[in-house]
């Protein structure tokens, strides 16, 4: 059965700090690694990383995957009050056509 | 293009009511999946559908049922609701398996059974 860990579960820091949240996962044939950003309904999706690109970067948001740890980090730089959010980590492996969520990383940014 | 629309966002059922939960994309997606998100508990299929006329079950698939009625559309009915069914039901499609993975959500439905 694949499986998601998020840390940390919750995180506050001050608008302008960077924050790190991390992510390690089991999976069946590894296929990819997903980031979403729940604010107050829908996630919506950020990055995907597969063993052919295990870096991405938009803006102050980078993700890097590791798949010797079988893990990944998702970094924020210059953090606003708007990266408030839930984010959510989630893995697919080859033929399964599902993804597995982690519970979530909530971050709060202080103005 | 709306993306991925839900109906009821809102609704309150009393324990053994029943009902459908609406959900509809204009993407031109082939898969769809329904999700129920609990506190502590992250996001956790229900059922998903790989095309049409497909369903499969999810992890937590006991008290729903689904229905693909077309490839737009993927409803899910709780036919005797309980009160362990309150939750946020979130569905979602992607182009997998003939282009990308990632999902993409719709608002939500929260339902509370009392």
């Amino acid at each position: 059965e694949d499986k998601v860990v998020q840390s940390p579960l919750s995180l506050v820091v001050h608008e302008g700090d960077t924050v790190t949240l991390n992510c390690s996962y089991e999976v069946t044939n590894f296929r990819s690694l997903l980031w979403y950003k729940q604010e107050k309904k829908a996630p919506t999706f950020l990055f995907m990383l597969t063993s052919s690109g295990i870096e991405k970067k938009s803006g102050r948001l980078s993700s890097i995957l590791d798949k010797k740890e079988l893990s990944s980090i998702l970094n924020i730089t210059a953090t606003q009050t708007g990266d408030s959010a839930i984010y959510l980590c989630a893995v697919m492996g080859f033929g399964n056509e599902k993804l597995t969520f982690g519970t979530g990383t909530r971050l709060t940014i202080i103005p | 293009n709306a993306g991925v629309t839900q109906t009821p966002k809102f609704q309150v059922l009393k324990t053994g009511q029943s009902m459908t939960l609406q959900c509809a994309q204009d993407m031109n997606h082939n898969s769809m999946y329904w999700y129920r998100q609990d506190p502590g508990m992250g996001l956790r299929l229900i059922y998903y559908s790989a095309s049409e006329g497909t369903t499969d079950k999810g992890e937590v698939p006991n008290g729903y049922n689904v229905s693909r009625l077309n490839k737009r559309e993927f409803s899910l009915r709780l036919e005797s609701a309980a009160p362990s069914q309150t939750s946020v039901y979130f569905c979602a499609s992607s182009e997998f398996p003939q282009g990308g993975y990632e999902q993409y959500f719709g608002p939500g439905t929260r339902l509370t059974v009392t």
